[in-house]
């Protein structure tokens, strides 16, 4: 069964820093992984998809990495801004799972001004 | 083009009865997924429909179903409400079972349950 963990689970930074989001995952037989974002009460936005065969996926000032052989996927955020405080999840597809998605339970990202 | 759109956006029941989410799918898209989101727990998936067939469920009670119609919108019903049904319910929507495919995300469906 596929476990995600996300490290760390909240984190406030000044902004303009760079920053760094972990995800692992136990199961590595993943076809990909998308990163979400998540504002309070709302939905979920996909900001990258990565596939298994990919090692990197790059959108403005974010970049996610992916090492399916480690379970592990990061995201980098660059120059981050108060417009970025969102709570960010990771999600792998397969796995075995059965087309669903499994989350992690997200990063709790603010920026300050 | 228009995103997942989910209806309605708030939902409030009282334990025992009967709630009916829906969802419309992206133009295009065959697969609908629905997730839970209880406050603490995470996403869980829930269902997932593709071609008007049920694909998959998770690890939750048959007092939860749903179906897929003709056009790909979707409905999920949950009976016999529980307090600990109260969640946001989330749905998605994708091109299909294959593996490439981003799912979509509408906003979500508050339901309470008092």
């Amino acid at each position: 069964k596929q476990e995600v963990t996300q490290i760390p689970a909240a984190l406030s930074v000044p902004e303009g820093e760079n920053l760094v989001l972990n995800c692992s995952f136990t199961d590595s037989a993943i076809y990909n992984l998308q990163w979400f974002r998540q504002d309070p009460g709302k939905g979920l936005t996909s900001l990258l998809l990565i596939q298994s065969s990919q090692r990197e996926q790059t959108s403005g000032r974010l970049n996610a990495s992916l090492d399916k052989s480690s379970g592990r996927s990061t995201l980098y955020i660059a120059a981050s801004q108060p417009g970025d405080s969102a709570t960010y999840l990771c999600a792998p597809w397969g796995g075995g799972s059965q087309g669903n998605l499994i989350f992690g339970k997200g990063t709790k990202l603010s920026v300050k001004p | 083009e228009a995103g997942v759109t989910q209806s309605p956006t708030h939902l409030i029941k009282t334990r025992g009865q009967q709630a009916t989410l829906r969802c419309s799918p992206i133009s295009g898209h065959t697969s609908v997924y629905w997730y839970q989101q209880a406050l603490g727990l995470g996403l869980q998936f829930l269902l997932w429909y593709d071609e008007g067939e049920e694909r998959n469920r998770g690890n939750f009670p048959p007092r939860f179903s749903g179906r897929q119609f003709p056009n790909y919108s979707s409905e999920l019903n949950v009976n016999a409400l529980e307090l600990e049904d109260s969640a946001l319910y989330l749905c998605a929507s994708s091109l299909g079972k294959i593996a490439k495919n981003i799912q979509y995300f509408g906003a979500g469906t508050r339901l309470s349950v008092l």
